[in-house]
């Protein structure tokens, strides 16, 4: 157990609706990760918070958006949802803020079923 | 988008035999290197995090190397064992982007 806990551990939904994945860190971690890992790709930089703030950006579509609140859980909102879109969406965390050199944390994951 | 390439993509090996695999990614821009430990049905558990050129970790049985100027990091198990068994992924981080290799899928038969 990695400390960092994500929910849902699945979500099935349908096509054009949005939905609200949410991460919390582990404690005293201050950086948030989130990737996608879709079963036609390998695991893909989506965005960095830190201490509430965006730091880094990925591969992030323009319809989804994460937020990082003040007690330094973050929420990844997907949109207008797509077939493409199904995939499993990791949350992980890490102490620094620069997160090149400091290891991060892996959330359980959450599975996302668009139909 | 940057090449991360990982080598072999799989790989099966008896118990007790020591292997290794490459991680190779460009040279320029270098920012650090991670290495993973990923299982089915789990999350991506961290190895390694390497920085410095000629860098090496070790962990146990498991060790890693890295080459900035040349681009490549080496992850070697000595004595392998069947919970080894796992995919083993390396990730380079440039700036601000991580880019993931595909892995290497080692299986450890008994």
């Amino acid at each position: 157990d990695s400390g960092v806990t994500q929910t849902p551990k699945h979500l099935i939904t349908a096509t054009g609706q949005r939905v609200t994945l949410r991460c919390s860190p582990r404690s005293g971690d201050l950086s948030v990760y989130w990737y996608q890992q879709s079963l036609d790709q390998g695991l893909q930089f989506l965005i960095q918070y830190y201490n509430g703030e965006e730091r880094a950006k990925g591969n992030i579509l323009e319809r989804f958006s994460a937020q990082q609140f003040p007690d330094l859980h973050s929420e990844l909102n997907l949109s207008s949802l797509e077939l493409g879109d199904s995939a499993l969406y990791f949350c992980a965390s890490s102490v620094v803020p620069s997160g090149g050199s400091d290891t991060q944390y892996f959330g359980p994951g959450t599975r996302l079923t668009v139909l | 988008i940057l090449n991360v390439e990982q080598s072999p993509q799989s790989l099966h090996v008896q118990e007790g035999d020591s292997t290794n695999f490459t991680c190779s990614f460009p040279s320029s821009n270098f920012y650090a290197l991670h290495w993973y430990r990923w299982e089915t049905a789990k999350s991506p558990e961290a190895l390694f995090v390497m920085t410095l050129n000629g860098d090496e970790k070790k962990k146990g049985r498991i060790s890693a190397t890295l080459n900035t100027k040349e681009g490549y990091s080496y992850l070697y198990i000595k004595g392998s064992q069947p919970e080894d068994s796992a995919t083993y992924l390396c990730a380079f981080r440039t700036g601000n982007q991580f880019y993931f290799g595909t892995g290497t899928s080692l299986t450890v038969i008994p």
